[in-house]
């Protein structure tokens, strides 16, 4: 079935420090998407990305949809305590009319103030 | 408008017990997925709803099932519960479930003892 592929796993920068994290997969998805899931609450969309190529930013958060529609990076410029947390990213695709959405295993981001 | 809400918040039962989980979507939202977060295997899509029919499910036993209402709130019911079973469940409302973004709930955490 669809896996995904995200890295690094963890990661423990000092607060200002930009943040790069990756997934990749050996499936072809129509959109991807990135969650940040704090503490006891559900995943929150960050970025959704449509089209291969795509290059979408949200305030200090950069992601692009890779050409292949195999990959995808999220990008955090000048990291603030804030984001703390576990980032995921998500393929969608659609199977017989009903979205179907893989996600990775999280980046955890640890930052030292 | 008020988000995706998910009762009870946590649930604790014993082995060979059956819970079930509510969820209710985002006014509007005619789409309901339902998924399991473990430590272990991160966030897996146990099954959709539309329009009060089932229309994907993921690779988990019989023993996990669910149903959507016409008002399209949502339960997910879960029997013979297994050790294994504990975790945090998360449901998701999307308006139309194919392109359209999913907005999570905050999960219930179910502890199975």
């Amino acid at each position: 079935g669809q896996q995904l592929n995200q890295s690094p796993q963890s990661m423990f920068i000092q607060e200002g420090e930009d943040v790069s994290m990756n997934c990749t997969s050996s499936s072809i998805f129509n959109t991807w998407l990135w969650y940040k899931q704090d503490p006891g609450e559900g995943p929150v969309l960050l970025i959704a990305l449509y089209k291969a190529g795509e290059l979408t930013s949200n305030g200090r958060l950069t992601a692009q949809f890779g050409i292949t529609r195999k990959d995808s990076f999220l990008n955090i410029s000048a990291s603030i305590p804030s984001d703390v947390g576990i980032y995921f990213c998500a393929g969608q695709l659609t199977l017989q009319g009903a979205q179907k959405l893989v996600f990775g295993q999280g980046t955890r981001l640890t930052i030292n103030p | 408008k008020a988000g995706v809400t998910q009762t009870p918040r946590y649930l604790i039962k014993t082995r060979g017990q059956q819970v079930t989980l509510s969820c209710s979507p985002i006014s509007g939202h005619r789409s309901v997925s339902w998924y399991q977060q473990t430590p272990g295997q991160g966030l897996q899509f146990l099954f959709e709803y539309f329009s009060e029919t089932q229309r994907n499910k993921g690779n988990f036993p019989g023993r996990f099932s669910g149903r959507q209402f016409s008002n399209s709130r949502s339960e997910m019911n879960v029997s013979t519960l297994e050790l294994g079973d504990s975790a945090l469940y998360l449901c998701a409302s999307s308006a139309r479930g194919s392109r359209d973004e999913q907005f999570f709930g905050p999960g219930t955490r179910l502890t199975v003892l």
